[in-house]
């Protein structure tokens, strides 16, 4: 099965803007979803497809893809958003399924 | 209220067998993939099995392949999780997710709280 990469960790100064980084061979054929999870929290979609927000996500909140590389940009950090995301997609073998990053846990500073 | 309500977990010694449950209300159950995914104690999320809509599509992790059977009953509204030969590794949280496609698409915009799985002796 195919893998995705995240970066551990990344901080962002509040109000600023920041983008979190997956890659993956799948990638070059499938998009990317990611999730926000929260201490002790079930994960939560915040961006899905070509660059879909799911109601009731902030729109500071956009996806976007190049390559065998997708990333989520926060434009205007808020306290709120420190929390670890997770990018996942489709295997690119061709079956059936599924994988995940391993994560980037976000600071707000 | 959209919700999925996972039950089923507990403590199990390794090499026994442990049956997951969850119960999906709020949407057209039937209409949506079905997966379910983990989480390890301080860990990251592993994806673990998803089905599609009429079960015609399934699949799993490396992980857990020849030992877990998802299915699904949709005039039930649930979807299952059957664990045979469960390891100290399989230890986790797991979470039913609902696809926001009839055939899985990977994007999973409705999540249970979870119910955890410990293998022990």
């Amino acid at each position: 099965s195919s893998e995705l990469t995240q970066d551990p960790a990344v901080s962002v100064a509040l109000g600023q803007t920041v983008r979190i980084t997956c890659q993956g061979d799948s990638l070059r054929s499938y998009y990317a979803s990611w999730y926000q999870q929260k201490p002790g929290q079930a994960p939560v979609l915040v961006i899905y497809g070509k660059n879909n927000r799911p109601s009731g996500i902030p729109d500071r909140f956009s996806g976007s893809s190049s390559g065998n590389t997708a990333s989520l940009t926060i434009t205007g950090a808020q306290a709120e958003d420190e929390a670890d995301y997770y990018c996942n997609s489709r295997d690119s073998s061709g079956n059936h399924l599924g994988v995940f990053g391993g994560g980037t846990k976000l600071t707000v500073l | 209220e959209v919700q999925l309500v996972e039950s089923g977990g507990g403590l199990v010694q390794p090499g026994r067998s442990l049956r997951l449950s969850c119960a999906a209300s709020g949407f057209t159950f039937d209409d949506y993939a079905m997966h379910w995914v983990r989480q390890a104690p301080g860990k990251g999320l592993e994806w673990v099995s998803g089905i599609s809509w009429n079960s015609g599509s399934i699949g799993y992790a490396d992980s857990v392949k020849g030992r877990f059977t998802i299915s699904r009953d949709n005039a039930k509204n649930s979807l299952y999780l059957q664990m045979n030969s469960l390891r100290a590794e399989d230890t986790a949280l797991y979470y039913c997710a609902k696809d926001s496609s009839s055939s899985p698409r990977y994007a999973f915009d409705i999540w249970g709280q979870g119910t955890m799985v410990t293998v022990s002796s």
